[in-house]
């Protein structure tokens, strides 16, 4: 059965950085594609990065491209969201999305809480 | 950028009534490759998103059979043919045919 879990939420002063990880078992992590998307209290949601299976291409939307690295570890299993120069607006849980199949997008972890604040 | 609209941002529905809600893409969702890539999700409160359906009407494993998708282009539908009290909470779509993928501002269902 498809897990994850999420970690590395914190509380960080605007300007810092932080480093997300997600966990992945019950599939093969290493054949298939990882994102990231986040949800600000009260609000909807939002994608925030995408990585194929072997790391070779990222993307990003206009929002955090520059300040966020998506990268994996495959020998591990991991998922890690590198968050720099972090602003009020990237306040929000963030989902670790599996990509199990073609574009079947899911999100089965319970997030973990980043707040900007100072 | 897709942008996803939906509506009614708020549902209010009588418990064992049918419920509806749209989903509509700044462009069509059909991919090169023939499928359409829209996905519900049904978010509980105080819990993580769930997915319900994917593909615009592939219900997935353990939904009750009340939950079906449709459409096709720009225009989808979520309907529940009699709202349960579990049925409480946000939904919401996502397009992933184009980069960078995008959800809908989300409807709160709520029991009249």
């Amino acid at each position: 059965q498809v897990k994850v879990v999420e970690s590395g939420g914190d509380v960080v002063q605007p300007g810092r950085s932080l480093r997300l990880s997600c966990a992945a078992s019950g599939f093969t992590f290493s054949s298939h594609a990882m994102h990231w998307v986040r949800q600000a209290p009260g609000q909807g949601l939002e994608w925030v990065a995408q990585i194929a299976h072997d790391g070779g291409y990222k993307g990003y939307p206009d929002s955090v491209k520059g300040r966020f690295t998506i990268s994996r570890d495959n020998s591990r299993n991991t998922l890690s969201l590198q968050m720099n120069s972090l602003r009020s607006e990237d306040t929000a849980v963030y989902y670790c999305v599996t990509e199990v199949g073609a574009r079947a997008f899911d999100i089965r972890g319970q997030g973990t809480m980043v707040t900007v604040s100072s | 950028d897709v942008v996803m609209t939906q509506s009614p941002l708020s549902l209010p529905v009588t418990l064992g009534q049918p419920a509806s809600i749209s989903c509509r893409s700044s462009q069509s969702l059909a991919h090169s490759d023939g499928n359409t890539y829209l996905i519900w999700f049904q978010q509980r409160p105080g819990h993580s998103p769930r997915r319900l359906i994917y593909k615009v009407s592939n219900r997935d494993s353990g939904v009750p059979d009340r939950f079906s998708g449709s459409g096709s282009g720009t225009d989808f539908t979520l309907k529940i043919s009699r709202v349960e009290a579990d049925d409480v909470g946000v939904y919401h779509c996502m397009q992933g045919t184009y980069w960078p993928y995008s959800f809908g501002q989300g409807t709160k269902l709520e029991i009249k």
